[in-house]
């Protein structure tokens, strides 16, 4: 089946600072989809992409969409305590077929923020 | 609005309980999906409702009930349960729009505990 490698597994970072974490995968995506996590709640949406090539931003948050559909980047500017939690990409395959509505998710990125 | 509600928050139960766990959408989504999460893993995909019909079962043991009582509402049945199916279930909504900017929106979950 379809998996995703989702680096670094975690990260121990300074407050201020830029984090970037990328997911790549063996197979095409028709959609990635970036997740945080808090412990004991569900996954929010960051930011979905939705055309090879897109970058888009949410804040502080940048996501690209591969040009060759099999890889995403999540940079995060400015690092703030709040930032702390898991990290999921997720990539959905194209419409229609069996496999439409399955995610498939990265295993996460651990991040830590020292004030 | 992009939210998903799910109750109740926290589930303890014994093994011969019967319970069940209930989500809802207000946003017209067409989809709506259940996920079994693990202490940081990703959310692992149970069962996907689209139009109110079953369309995926990840071959769940039969303990665990689907059931789309209408377009907004999911539950989850829950009977004679394992200690190890203990874990934090979370829902999940999504298909509003075309088809190529498919998403999914999850629910604060529900912590389940068996014993």
């Amino acid at each position: 089946g379809q998996q995703l490698n989702q680096s670094p597994q975690s990260m121990f970072i300074q407050e201020g600072e830029d984090v970037s974490m990328n997911c790549t995968s063996s197979s095409i995506f028709n959609t990635w989809l970036w997740y945080k996590q808090d412990p004991g709640e569900g996954p929010v949406l960051l930011i979905a992409l939705y055309k090879a090539g897109e970058l888009t931003s949410n804040g502080r948050l940048t996501a690209q969409f591969g040009i060759t559909r099999k890889d995403s980047f999540l940079n995060i500017s400015a690092s703030i305590p709040s930032d702390v939690g898991i990290y999921f990409c997720a990539g959905l395959p194209n419409a229609g077929g069996t496999s439409y509505g399955k995610l498939t998710f990265g295993q996460g990125t651990i991040l830590t923020v020292h004030p | 609005d992009t939210e998903v509600t799910q109750t109740p928050k926290h589930l303890v139960m014994g093994m011969t309980n019967k319970k069940s766990l209930k989500c809802e959408q207000h946003m017209g989504h067409r989809a709506m999906y259940w996920y079994k999460q693990k202490a940081k893993k990703p959310p692992e995909l149970m069962f996907v409702y689209s139009y109110e019909k079953l369309s995926i079962n990840e071959s769940v043991p039969s303990r665990f009930s689907p059931e789309c009582p209408n377009s907004s509402l999911l539950n989850l049945h829950l009977h004679a349960l394992q200690p190890e199916d203990s874990a934090l279930y979370l829902c999940a909504s999504g298909g509003v729009g075309y088809f190529y900017q498919e998403t999914q929106y999850f629910g604060p979950g529900t912590r389940l505990l068996v014993l």
